[in-house]
């Protein structure tokens, strides 16, 4: 157990309709990195958030945003869903405390749009 | 551009030893990590490396040479439970991680 949660664990939902994903990172962990898996894909690094603020910035496309809350945990917004975004999610975070922090995973999110 | 190689796909034995290679071309380096991954979960860190040389952490090893900009992680006593993805990643001179596809390794009874 990382120490990160991430809700809901799995998620149907319909193209065309919106869904949040939440993460909450490791007690005392600043940074929140959001990435996506497609079936037997690599992950793809969409965003990071440090203490609330936007860090790093990915391959994220429009249709998707975050937010990095006061409490840090953050959420993951994922808007006009297509076929396409059928994926896992996976929340990490760091300390936030160095350049080269390590990331601990969540245990994802899979969504799936029909 | 920048780039991480890794073969897609090894086979092993159970007790063997397996050497899963990166390759990297990135712009900078600000240390090494491998993840491994198991189908449907969440990647889980093994190992870091930012200076060249070996580093070991019981049945694994993670071997680093900036100048050749390669790596390699290094499984001994192969066990069932090692079959997964193994994830190599570098920080760029930018500190952004850059990860690699993956490298799914099979092991064989």
């Amino acid at each position: 157990d990382s120490g990160v949660t991430q809700t809901p664990k799995h998620l149907i939902t319909a193209t065309g309709q919106r869904v949040t994903l939440r993460c909450s990172p490791r007690s005392g962990d600043l940074s929140v990195y959001w990435y996506q898996q497609s079936l037997d894909q690599g992950l793809q690094f969409l965003i990071q958030y440090y203490n609330g603020e936007e860090r790093a910035k990915g391959n994220i496309l429009e249709r998707f945003s975050a937010q990095q809350f006061p409490d840090l945990h953050s959420e993951l917004n994922l808007s006009s869903l297509e076929l396409g975004d059928s994926a896992l999610y996976f929340c990490a975070s760091s300390s936030g405390t160095g350049h080269t922090d390590t990331q601990y995973f969540g245990p994802g999110t899979r969504l799936t749009v029909l | 551009g920048q780039n991480i190689d890794q073969p897609t796909e090894m086979t092993a034995t159970e007790g063997a030893i397996v050497q899963i290679n990166c390759t990297y071309q990135t712009s900078g380096f600000n240390g090494l990590f491998w993840y491994q991954q198991h189908a449907g979960e969440a990647p889980t860190f093994l190992s870091y490396n930012v200076l060249d040389g070996l580093e070991e952490k019981g049945r694994f090893s993670s071997f680093l040479s900036r100048s050749k900009g390669y790596s390699y992680l290094l499984l001994k006593e192969l066990q069932m439970k090692d079959s997964a993805t193994y994830l190599c990643a570098v920080y760029d001179s930018n500190y952004q991680l850059i990860w690699g596809a993956g490298t799914k390794l099979i092991i064989k009874p």
